[in-house]
């Protein structure tokens, strides 16, 4: 079982819906928690990192995590086309000394016009 | 802003040839992260360098050995290549000490063994 699980999708909405993007987790070491947005053929982009429990957010972006469930989301507000690539939801934390990223496999989004 | 710079960004290589990937992280940073893209799966982590010093190793084969530079470059040399090496290979860099946890990554270098 991968340690970082998360839907590979595609999700396609339509133009203007909110999105919600999610990673389950097995390991309680984990303590930040990151996404990325990686487009086809390019490399990941960090949108928004959080540290342990809680929301933060940016623009049209929201992150939470939830640790007691091993859960985070990625919401976005009002998608739009430009939205549409790969997000990668990935961690790091103690038991991987805060060094290399563990990544989710990544949910392919297609936003609609 | 400037990025992280990957060289060369296509490759193509036989079975049983070397090569070598070059990484220069964005200005100031210290640390640089090398992760494997095999298609429709995610980056796995390889190894990662501070101060030219290895910090921390993953799964990366013995055929592949690394290296960071005083001018915080870092080269990927990957020997008596294999058609599952073909994937897409990306660098990070971080600011140690700053905001650790935001690696930036470069394009990737896409290495195909044919």
């Amino acid at each position: 079982q991968k340690e970082v699980e998360q839907d590979p999708g595609p999700l396609s909405v339509p133009e203007g819906a909110i999105v919600s993007l999610n990673c389950t987790y097995s390991n309680s070491a984990f303590q930040y928690f990151m996404w990325y947005r990686q487009y086809s053929r390019k490399g990941p982009e960090l949108l928004m990192y959080t540290y342990s429990s809680g929301n933060k957010e940016d623009g049209r972006f929201t992150a939470q995590v939830d640790k007691s469930s091993k859960y985070i989301s990625l919401f976005i507000r009002d998608s739009q086309p430009s939205d549409s690539a790969t997000y990668l939801c990935a961690m790091t934390g103690m038991n991987t000394g805060f060094q290399k990223l563990v990544f989710g496999t990544g949910t392919r989004l297609l936003v609609s016009p | 802003a400037a990025g992280v710079i990957q060289s060369p960004r296509h490759l193509i290589k036989e079975k049983r040839e070397t090569a070598t990937l070059k990484c220069y992280p964005i200005p100031r940073h210290d640390t640089v992260y090398w992760y494997q893209q095999g298609p429709g799966q995610d980056p796995q982590f390889l190894i990662s360098f501070y101060e030219k010093m290895q910090s921390d190793k993953g799964s990366i084969p013995d055929r592949f050995s690394a290296q960071q530079f005083s001018d915080y470059h870092s080269e990927l040399n990957m020997s008596s290549l294999e058609l599952g090496d073909s994937a897409l290979y990306f660098c990070a860099s971080s600011l140690k000490g700053a905001t650790v946890y935001e690696q930036y990554f470069g394009p990737g270098t896409r290495l195909t063994v044919t």
